[in-house]
């Protein structure tokens, strides 16, 4: 079945340090791809999404590029804040069921000033 | 437009007590998604229905839980019998039709003693 893997963590950085969180996926078929983030307390909320190879999604200052060669789907912003302490999801879907997703098993993020 | 709301935010019952959780959707969308998340992993889908038919169950939908979404809004669950593993926060979704990303309510945590 289909299947996401994330690094494992916990990452924790330094404000306006350069985050990478690695994704890779396994899917039959040609999945699409998101990133939703967690923060204390509150639900899931979809971060960025990508639906075909090569897209790059993004959505303040993260960005992911949707990598059918490598199965890919990496998680990078330039520099990070305080503010972005949450714990990451990346997940996968069909194209025709985009509610339906497979998730990695979350990154926790903490960035200290 | 207030979003995926959910409802109790958290319950504490004793071990084989039943319990009902409640889901409001946001307004028009037709699409409606149960996830099952324990500490430390990512959400597991459960089930999903479009309006109200319930279109796929999870093998992890065991025959003690139960969901209705009665006339294509709310939607309920409900978890007879409940075991200490059963312990989890449960998450609702919406989607406006089958291509569009799900948002994600804010979750009723379960804990059984």
């Amino acid at each position: 079945g289909d299947s996401v893997t994330q690094m494992e963590g916990p990452v924790t950085l330094s404000e306006e340090a350069f985050l990478t969180i690695n994704c890779t996926y396994t899917a039959t078929g040609y999945p699409s791809l998101f990133w939703y983030v967690q923060y204390p307390g509150e639900g899931l909320q979809l971060l960025l999404k990508a639906t075909k190879a090569d897209d790059k999604g993004s959505n303040k200052g993260f960005e992911a590029t949707y990598r059918k060669e490598t199965t890919s789907f990496h998680l990078e912003k330039g520099s990070v804040q305080v503010s972005d302490s949450a714990v990451y999801f990346c997940a996968l879907s069909e194209l025709t069921n985009a509610g339906k997703s497979t998730f990695g098993d979350g990154t926790t993020l903490t960035v200290k000033p | 437009d207030t979003g995926v709301s959910q409802d109790p935010r958290h319950k504490i019952t004793k071990r084989g007590q039943n319990v009902t959780f409640r889901c409001d959707p946001i307004s028009e969308h037709n699409r409606l998604y149960w996830y099952r998340q324990t500490l430390g992993q990512g959400p597991e889908f459960l089930t999903y229905f479009q309006n109200e038919a319930q279109l796929e169950k999870s093998r992890l939908l065991s025959d003690r839980f139960s969901a209705e979404r009665p006339k294509g809004s709310f939607s309920t669950l409900e978890i007879q019998r409940t075991e200490q593993g059963d312990s989890a926060m449960y998450l609702c979704a919406s989607s406006f039709g089958p291509n569009t990303e799900a948002f994600f309510g804010q979750g009723t945590r379960l804990t059984v003693v």
